[in-house]
């Protein structure tokens, strides 16, 4: 199996900043990378797939980037709607394995 | 609007066996795979299996952790997937959520997506 590491576990930001969360793969997994927001008692929601691909109707202040084992996502000017938790998944290989999770708090 | 709606959750004892369904509308629902995904209490996401769509054999995948327990199936005339639940035990106990899959086809590799959520039907496993 696939493991995916997140880094932080928690991040504490105001808003205004730009923050980065980063993903790694325990193997190469060419670009098979998507990244999840979810609020408290909510579904998650898809932000970003392939590794860079915006989903439709997410805000250009979120990015993402990297390929093989290494990704990141990068919210840039956080906004109050942003604080929550960000996972990644990978899709490469079964069974598709999530990250531990990022949760985003007001400093 | 893409809409996925899962019901069926609720208390149940271990070792019993309980169905899940995901009731879809709003896209073609035969072109798509689907996945269910399950977060305990208090902890991240974990994917439990899906089953492709009949163009590419309907075929399943699950997790280690359910393999042999859980089946995943679904009828296209419905709109309809199923998480059937056997032997359930209180580990199992979690939201599940359904998704649709989006397939993206590479020289390299087949891979999907959760393009879209349903808002989780609540499981929980107690005597």
């Amino acid at each position: 199996d696939i493991q995916m590491t997140q880094s932080p576990s928690s991040l504490a930001a105001s808003v205004g900043d730009r923050v980065t969360i980063t993903c790694r793969a325990s193997q190469s997994m060419s670009n098979c990378l998507n990244w999840y927001q979810q609020k408290p008692g909510k579904a998650p929601k898809l932000l970003i797939y392939g590794g860079s691909n915006l989903q439709s109707e997410v805000p250009s202040r979120f990015s993402g980037r990297g390929s093989g084992t290494d990704f990141t996502l990068t919210i840039t000017s956080l906004q109050p709607e942003d604080f929550a938790t960000y996972y990644c998944q990978q899709s490469y290989s079964s069974p598709r394995t999530f990250g531990q999770g990022t949760t985003l708090v007001i400093k | 609007e893409v809409l996925l709606v899962e019901s069926g959750g609720g208390l149940i004892q271990p070792g019993r066996s309980l169905r899940l369904s995901c009731t879809a509308s709003g896209f073609t629902f035969e072109d798509y795979a689907l996945s269910w995904v399950r977060q305990a209490p208090g902890k991240g996401l974990e994917w439990v299996g899906f089953i492709r769509s009949e163009t590419y054999g309907g075929t399943t995948e699950y997790a280690a952790s359910v393999e042999g327990r859980f089946t995943i199936s679904r009828d296209d005339s419905k709109s309809i997937a199923y998480l059937q639940m056997n032997s359930l035990k209180s580990e199992d106990t979690a939201v599940y959520f359904c998704t649709r899959d989006q397939r993206v086809d590479t020289a390299m590799v087949t891979w999907y997506y959760f393009d879209y959520w349903g808002q989780g039907t609540r499981v929980t496993v107690s005597s």
